[in-house]
């Protein structure tokens, strides 16, 4: 059974640093991992996806790396704003099943 | 093009009454998942529909079911609701089979079971 794992579930960061948020997952057989962010109360919306055969997708500040392998993917934002402020969640995608699972995610804070 | 629309996005219900959730897919997509998201916590997968049929459930009990209509739009359907059942209710579309493209997921809707 695949299990995703976010550290840490929270995070708090004056405004400007640079930070890495942490998803590992237990099963390396998944089609994609995908990066969300969600405002509270609100839906998701999509940072950036891997396909498995990539390394590292980037988009803006933001950047993320998959190593299937070893079953972790980092999504890394640099020079952070107060408008980072929200809940990052990974997912993988598992194979033989259009199916995402989730991470509880962490709870991201810049402080202005 | 226009992403995925979901209705209502807010709901008060009382245990033991059934409720709809609608959901419209994203122009192109035909594929649509709808996935229940506790408080603080990730989502989980209900179920997916493509060619208005269930090819992928998650472990939810039977009183949750599901539509899909020839629009590809979809309705999520609880019956019997507990008060457990209170969640955020997210729809997620996507092309079938295109798995180098992500799940473009709506708002959700805040369901509340009193």
């Amino acid at each position: 059974k695949q299990e995703v794992t976010q550290i840490p579930a929270a995070l708090s960061v004056p405004e400007g640093e640079n930070l890495v948020l942490n998803c590992s997952f237990t099963d390396s057989a998944i089609y994609n991992l995908q990066w969300f962010r969600q405002d509270p109360g609100k839906g998701l919306t999509s940072l950036l996806l891997i396909q498995s055969s990539q390394r590292e997708q980037t988009s803006g500040r933001l950047n993320a790396s998959l190593d299937k392998s070893s079953g972790r993917s980092t999504l890394y934002i640099a020079a952070s704003q107060p408008g980072d402020s929200a809940t990052y969640l990974c997912a993988v995608e598992i194979q033989g099943a259009q199916k995402l699972v989730f991470g509880q995610g962490t709870r991201l804070t810049i402080n202005p | 093009e226009t992403g995925v629309t979901q209705s209502p996005t807010h709901l008060i219900k009382t245990r033991g009454q059934q409720v709809t959730l609608r959901c419209s897919s994203q122009s192109g997509h035909n594929t649509v998942s709808w996935y229940q998201q506790a408080l603080g916590q990730g989502p989980q997968f209900i179920f997916q529909y493509y060619r208005e049929e269930e090819n992928g459930r998650g472990n939810f009990p039977p009183r949750f079911s599901g539509l899909q209509f020839p629009n590809y739009s979809s309705e999520l359907n609880v019956n019997a609701l507990e008060l457990d059942d209170s969640a955020l209710y997210l729809c997620a579309s996507r092309k079938n089979g295109q798995i180098n493209y992500g799940y473009t997921f709506g708002s959700g809707t805040r369901l509340t079971v009193v």
